[in-house]
């Protein structure tokens, strides 16, 4: 099994519709992430948790919210959905250490039409 | 002026030959600097890592950090059809950034047999 799942793996929605992308792990890490990658523009961070009840908006959090159930799950909602939020989002986790490696789910390919 | 710059590619090359990719960032406190790989439809994986200047190799592959041309490169020997992927670049300040990782766009990189 995957350490890192996300749920849906594909959505197509409309727009003003709320979304919400899934995230859990089997790594038992403390640390998560969420990213959207676009082309050309590489990865870019979304919001950030390093334990349940620390959550830290990222470069680009305008338009999402997250919200961290437990140590394994962190999701990802978009309130009201627009074109521009089409993309590819990840999900990672990683532990504190001195190399902080962060594992990533297999991503989330989101249309908004 | 983006933090982190790397060429989005397509770099094509046949197999066998010698790869180099390169990223330049402008954020002198930079200490770790991170290769990924990324399959398509597949979330990044960690590919090399490096903390401070100097080489690092690890079988096929050689990761260079420069600091004071603020300049990384990843070389692929021998490359093999199995390398086409997309290389991200990323790196973080350690534990003074709370280890958020910086990244580059990305080189898609074609092997071709």
């Amino acid at each position: 099994d995957a350490d890192v799942t996300q749920t849906p793996r594909n959505r197509i929605t409309k727009t003003g519709k709320r979304i919400m992308l899934e995230c859990s792990q089997t790594k038992g890490h403390d640390r998560m992430y969420w990213y959207r990658q676009d082309p050309g523009l590489g990865l870019r961070l979304i919001y950030y948790s390093f334990d349940v009840k620390d959550i830290n908006k990222g470069e680009i959090s305008d338009g999402y919210s997250v919200s961290r159930q437990a140590q394994a799950k962190f999701s990802l909602s978009l309130e009201s959905a627009i074109p521009n939020q089409t993309a590819l989002y990840f999900c990672a986790t990683s532990s504190p250490s001195s190399t902080d490696t962060q594992y990533f789910g297999p991503g989330t390919r989101l249309t908004v039409l | 002026q983006k933090e982190v710059e790397q060429d989005p590619g397509p770099l094509s090359v046949p197999e066998g030959a010698i790869v180099s990719l390169n990223c330049t960032y402008s954020n002198s406190a930079f200490q770790y600097f991170m290769w990924y790989r990324q399959y398509s439809r597949k979330g990044p994986e960690l590919l090399m890592y490096t903390y401070s200047s100097g080489n690092k190799e690890d079988g096929r592959f050689t990761a260079q950090v420069d600091k004071s041309s603020k300049y990384i490169s990843l070389f692929i020997r021998d490359s093999q059809p199995s390398d086409s992927a997309t290389y991200l670049c990323a790196m973080s300040g350690g534990p003074n950034s709370n280890y958020q990782l910086i990244w580059g766009a990305g080189t898609k990189l074609i092997i071709k047999p």
